[in-house]
């Protein structure tokens, strides 16, 4: 029950193309949902992030989809660039005595194509 | 602003020894959590401390182990190390534990 599954493992698109990354959790305890993008050798550094109240939310070029009733939402990168190219990783946070404890999707390798 | 510390970098012990790692969060922010990422498991909850006081833990046996200091820098330590224990091991900060999350670069450590 504390799973996210995400999905694609691993996605190539073309420059200016749109990337989208999806995924799915059963704890309905989840209340915050932060996306992360991580380069080689480097910690995962924080996108954007939205809670269940909302059902989109952009920032820049990263937009997130939230679906509460199918508790699925996913990560959409418009107009991607190469340097878009890196590991992203989904995350829940529970409410309540969840202090601090990110479950995280096994995460998407992304290909941004010149 | 700066961001997370965390040291050393990298680090390579041999099996049996322990470590100790250091994690620096963003000034004023209070809580400090662990994870462990492998390519195999993922990204995984070791623990997460608030004013000194652990407040959550992940599913990791006791060799694993941390704390924090008054000022927020938090320190984990593994005993007895095993080859299974090779990871990056990052450490995150934030305001309460349960806003957003800011990672550390990670230490790298290597058992062999």
């Amino acid at each position: 029950q504390q799973q996210v599954k995400q999905s694609p493992q691993s996605l190539i698109v073309q420059k200016g193309g749109i990337p989208i990354i999806n995924c799915a959790y059963e704890n309905t305890a989840f209340d915050y949902f932060p996306w992360y993008q991580q380069f080689p050798g480097k910690g995962p550094a924080l996108l954007i992030a939205i809670r269940p109240d909302v059902s989109e939310k952009k920032e820049g070029r990263f937009t997130i989809s939230f679906n509460k009733s199918a508790k699925q939402f996913s990560l959409h990168i418009m107009d991607s660039q190469p340097g878009d190219s890196a590991t992203y990783f989904c995350a829940a946070l529970a409410g309540g005595t969840s202090y601090g404890k990110l479950t995280f999707g096994q995460g998407t390798i992304l290909t941004v194509h010149p | 602003k700066a961001g997370v510390t965390q040291t050393p970098r990298y680090l390579i012990k041999t099996r049996g020894q322990q470590v100790t790692l250091s994690c620096s969060p963003i000034s004023g922010h209070r809580s400090v959590s662990w994870y462990q990422q492998t390519p195999g498991q993922g990204l995984q909850f070791l623990f997460e401390y608030f004013s000194e006081t652990q407040r959550n833990k992940g599913n990791f046996p006791g060799r694993f182990s941390g704390r924090q200091f008054s000022n927020s820098r938090s320190e984990m330590n593994v005993s007895t190390l095993e080859l299974g224990d090779s990871a990056l091991y990052l450490c995150a900060s934030s305001f309460g534990g349960s806003t957003e999350a800011f990672f550390g670069q990670g230490t790298r450590l290597t058992v062999v």
